[in-house]
């Protein structure tokens, strides 16, 4: 249990264009999801935090208005790079947790990842 | 806020070999402490996880990590090394309800 796919693995875009992420908890509800974005040699950085039926809270630093989330239901949410740049090029992973009654903390499972290459 | 720190950027090892990678983190609560890996251009499997109780955590691919409270330390230990566990390591910390911070990472190198 606790898979987490992502769609697309791998998608290549020009400038300028606007590209979609989805992230699917496929088999349990994930009543939190997470966004994050690993640059080449580097680690993961959180991106933003959505939780379903609220808006997405960004980290410092993340343009909330380019990196548009949408987290409509308990098992899909959305990543949405509008008006990419080559500087957007990156790999980006979701994770998803699930409620636990009574835990102290919330397990992530994480996404596969989907490259992104803006020209 | 808490912090990971991975000292090691880059090890290699042989064949057959020990491994300890490190990981030192700052939380000033109990901390929960994961070790992922990752292979190239994908995303990340969970080793082993700690959250409470035996401070020896075993986990998947014969890993396994110790916890030490006094030395804020989380590392990861395998007695014998195989060409398939080329990839990169992340150590991570968890705190508060469910944010979760990485260290840099630690790309190991398998030589035959």
């Amino acid at each position: 249990g606790a898979v987490v796919s992502q769609h697309p693995s791998r998608v290549i875009c020009k400038s300028g264009t606007s590209v979609k992420i989805e992230c699917r908890s496929l088999d349990f509800q994930a009543t939190t999801m997470f966004w994050y974005r690993q640059f080449p040699k580097q680690s993961l950085m959180l991106m933003a935090t959505s939780n379903e039926g609220s808006k997405a809270t960004y980290e410092q630093g993340v343009e909330k208005d380019k990196f548009l989330i949408n987290h409509a239901s308990l098992t899909l949410s959305t990543l949405t790079v509008t008006s990419a740049h080559p500087e957007d090029s990156s790999f980006y992973i979701c994770s998803a947790s699930r409620y636990s009654r009574g835990a102290t903390y919330n397990e992530q499972f994480f996404g596969p990842g989907t490259r992104l290459t803006v020209l | 806020a808490q912090s990971v720190t991975q000292p090691d950027i880059h090890i290699t090892v042989s064949e057959g070999a020990s491994l300890e990678l490190r990981c030192n983190y700052s939380y000033g609560a109990t901390p929960y402490l994961f070790w992922y890996v990752q292979s190239p251009g994908q995303g990340l499997q969970l080793l082993l996880k700690y959250f409470s109780g035996d401070t020896l955590v075993q986990g998947i691919k014969g890993f396994e990590a110790e916890f030490k409270r006094s030395q804020s330390s989380f590392n990861l230990r395998k007695p014998s090394v195989h060409w398939s566990d080329a990839a990169e390591y992340f150590c991570a910390v968890g705190a508060g309800y469910q944010k979760v911070t990485f260290g840099i990472g630690t790309k190991l190198q398998v030589i035959p």
